[in-house]
C-alpha cells in the first residue's frame, strides 16, 4: 500500500490552522496513524485508528477520516508544532506497515 | 526512566555483516512486540521488521527480507537486528520501536543508531 502525503511543504503562520492531507492507494479502513518528527529527533506517536490521540498529546491535534483520504488538523499552531508529519498505515496482514513521504510544516 | 537506546551502529562496507542492539528499560520489555524502522539521511521513514512479544513470530520488509534478521533475548531487555550482505541503499538511521497496544502503530522510539554502507 502506498501513502500520498500532500503538500510536501506546508507554510502557516503560528495561531493559524494548518491541514494536513494523507492518502492511500488503496483502503486501509481506519488504520492510520499520525507522528510528528522534529530534527535530529525520534518520531513521536500522535494520533492512531485515523481519529484517536495518544496519550498526552494537546487537544490541538485531531485526525479525520477512513478508507483512503485522511487529515490531521493543527488548530492553533504552537511554536513547538513545526515540524515534519508522517502518515503509516497498519492494514496488511501479515504486517507491512509504510509511511507516507512526509509533509514538513514550517514557520510562514 | 521508560527508554530504548539502540547501538551497533557504523561504517560498514557493502556485502559486509553488522548486527545492532536495541536496550530496553522501565517498562516490562517481554510483554510488548518490538520493532525496526529505518530513515535513510533526509528521506521519510521506512518499517524494517518486527518480532513478537515471546520471539515466536517474525515480519519482514521485502527490501530486507532474506538478509535481515530480528531477534530478542526477553532476559536481558534487549532486541537485535542481525544485518547480513548490506548494501548502499541501507544506509540510514536505525530506531527501534515499541509496538503500542495498538497493533502496528509504534508509541516509544529510540533515538537510533547511524549504518552507512560504503566502500
Amino acid at each position: 500500500i502506498v501513502m500520498t502525503q500532500s503538500p510536501a511543504t506546508l507554510s502557516v503562520s503560528p495561531g493559524e490552522r494548518a491541514t494536513l492531507s494523507c492518502r492511500a492507494s488503496q483502503s486501509v479502513g481506519s488504520n492510520l496513524a499520525w507522528y510528528q518528527q522534529k530534527p535530529g529527533q525520534a518520531p513521536r506517536l500522535l494520533i492512531y485508528d485515523s481519529s484517536t490521540r495518544a496519550t498526552g498529546i494537546p487537544a490541538r491535534f485531531s485526525g479525520s477520516g477512513s478508507g483512503t483520504e485522511f487529515t490531521l488538523t493543527i488548530s492553533s499552531l504552537q511554536s513547538e508544532d513545526f515540524a515534519v508529519y508522517y502518515c503509516q498505515q497498519y492494514n496488511n496482514w501479515p504486517p507491512m506497515y509504510t509511511f507516507g513521504q512526509g509533509t514538513k510544516l514550517d514557520i510562514k | 526512566q521508560v527508554q530504548l537506546v539502540e547501538s551497533g551502529g557504523g561504517v560498514v562496507q557493502p556485502g559486509k555483516s553488522l548486527r545492532l542492539s536495541c536496550a530496553a528499560s522501565g517498562f516490562t520489555f517481554s510483554t510488548f512486540a518490538m520493532h525496526w524502522v529505518r530513515q535513510a539521511p533526509g528521506k521519510g521513514l521506512e518499517w524494517v521488521s518486527v518480532i513478537s512479544y515471546d520471539g515466536s513470530k517474525t515480519y519482514s520488509a521485502d527490501s530486507v527480507k532474506g538478509r535481515f534478521s530480528i531477534s530478542r533475548d526477553n532476559s536481558k531487555n534487549t532486541l537485535y537486528l542481525q544485518m547480513n550482505s548490506l548494501r548502499g541503499d541501507d544506509t540510514a538511521v536505525y530506531y527501534c520501536a515499541r509496538g503500542s497496544a495498538r497493533i502496528g502503530t509504534f508509541d516509544l522510539w529510540g533515538q537510533g543508531t547511524l549504518v552507512t554502507v560504503s566502500s
